[in-house]
């Protein structure tokens, strides 16, 4: 298995345009983590699915972050507007959870590594 | 805010002695896991640790956790130059389906 893939692996955009984060998680998993991570404020868990449906996405921050799951096999992470504050690190994490509260090993993708100027 | 806290921030040694890190919790959990991350890379599992278990060993780590203290720590024996990265803990809640890092320690091994 080639283990968790992000794209795009850097993203530089503008103030005010949308960006899309791509996650492909390891095949047969069932849980999908996405992750922010800044030197301010470390490793945040923005949200996360289980069998495709959103669990618990408190950590989101605000209406311009969305998710969605459409199958096992792909995630979204969507920015709308996207400000400059939203630079950070994305990573999407993937595991396999016997119940839906299980958090077990997490598998890392590489990481996106967004700038909004 | 976030659940775990490590201690230290930052640790520099010398190549053959040990590492010790900690992290501390706030609230009751299922288990507790480390992770490592390479700088500019994703976090790489190391080992996890359930509620009812009070050490745990996996080649050079060994893992303790008090759960009356909420707090565990994480030894690397015989330390290495490819063990410098930076080291997480991370908590899952035993209420609700929070999931946690810590702020994480630096370990920087000197050759």
């Amino acid at each position: 298995d080639a283990g968790v893939i992000q794209s795009p692996r850097h993203e530089v955009t503008e103030m005010g345009q949308e960006v899309t984060l791509r996650c492909k998680p390891i095949s047969g998993h069932n849980s999908l983590f996405w992750y922010r991570q800044t030197m301010m404020r470390g490793l945040e868990l923005l949200i996360y699915f289980n069998n495709n449906v959103p669990i618990d996405d408190s950590g989101m921050p605000e209406d311009r972050f969305s998710a969605k799951m459409p199958n096992a096999s792909f995630s979204t992470l969507k920015i709308q507007p996207s400000e400059p504050r939203d630079s950070a690190v994305y990573f999407c994490a993937s595991s396999f959870a016997m119940t839906s509260g299980d958090h077990n090993e997490q598998f890392f993708g590489p990481g996106t590594r967004l700038t909004v100027l | 805010s976030q659940q775990g806290e490590e201690d230290p921030q930052a640790l520099s040694i010398q190549e053959g002695e040990n590492a010790t890190m900690n992290c501390s919790y706030k609230t009751s959990i299922n288990n507790l896991q480390w992770y490592r991350q390479n700088s500019g890379r994703g976090l790489v599992h190391l080992i996890l640790i359930r509620s009812n278990e009070r050490e745990k060993h996996s080649g050079r780590l060994r893992v303790t956790l008090d759960t009356s203290k909420k707090s565990s720590s994480l030894l690397i024996t015989a330390s290495r130059a490819a063990d410098t990265a930076s080291y997480f803990c991370a908590t899952d809640a035993s209420t609700g389906n929070q999931f946690y890092f810590g702020t994480g320690t630096s370990l920087t091994v000197i050759p």
